[in-house]
């Protein structure tokens, strides 16, 4: 079974453009969650989508967002972007994803998007 | 903020020994707990899952699970050279605002020397 894929692998932006990354989930998937990694703060989560609705938020600004497709891929966008957002971007595949109490979630990852931001 | 707090290591082990990764949270409703591998460039894959109290085993390695201490540990036995890797912990709970979450710690860097 073919893994998470996401595209761009890398990107270079400059302050103030705006950016869409790509997550592709594993066959059957319904749940794609987005992730920040940087040195500093870690994997952080910024959204889920599930069945094309955000169900899960983390705590970014507005100008990160999301979108998911009847198919399941799912888009990421980042607008008037800062020198902060240079950091992996990484979207994650999961059956049922954060479904709530009581739910089996393990999520797996894609091999992330590279965003450095001049 | 729910915090998940690991040991950012080094942690250097001998090859043949046990290493012994150690993660505490700070939500008490937490529900589900996962153990991930990133190597350098990489991104994180999963290798446990544990979801009640007490051990659970998988090939060299074992997660166990301390709900009343809040804690969770990973534990590596005959550790190879291709063990050596960042160790992070993720915890799933209810974050607020009718959101559930996976949160991460910053990891542990594990080296195993030949």
């Amino acid at each position: 079974k073919a893994g998470v894929t996401q595209t761009p692998r890398y990107l270079i932006k400059t302050r103030g453009q705006q950016v869409t990354l790509s997550c592709s989930p594993i066959s059957g998937h319904r749940s794609v969650s987005w992730y920040q990694q940087t040195p500093g703060q870690g994997l952080q989560f910024l959204f889920e989508y599930f069945s094309e609705t955000q169900r899960n938020k983390g705590n970014f600004p507005g100008r990160f967002s999301g979108r998911q497709f009847s198919n399941s891929r799912s888009e990421m966008n980042v607008s008037t972007l800062e020198l902060g957002d240079s950091a992996l971007y990484l979207c994650a595949s999961s059956p049922r994803g954060l479904a709530g109490e009581g739910s089996y979630n393990e999520q797996f990852f894609g091999p992330g998007t590279r965003l450095t931001v001049l | 903020q729910k915090e998940v707090e690991q040991n950012s290591g080094p942690l250097s082990v001998p090859e043949g020994a046990i290493a012994s990764l150690n993660c505490t949270y700070s939500d008490r409703g937490s529900q589900s707990f996962f153990w991930y591998r990133q190597y350098s460039g990489k991104s994180p894959e999963l290798i446990m899952s544990i979801y009640s109290n007490g051990d659970k085993e998988d090939g060299r390695f074992t997660a166990q699970l301390n709900k009343a201490s809040q804690y969770v540990s990973l534990l590596i036995r005959d550790s190879q050279p291709s063990d050596s890797a960042t160790y992070l912990c993720a915890v799933y709970a209810y974050s607020g605002a009718g959101s559930y979450q996976l949160t991460f710690g910053k990891g542990t860097k594990l080296s195993v020397i030949p």
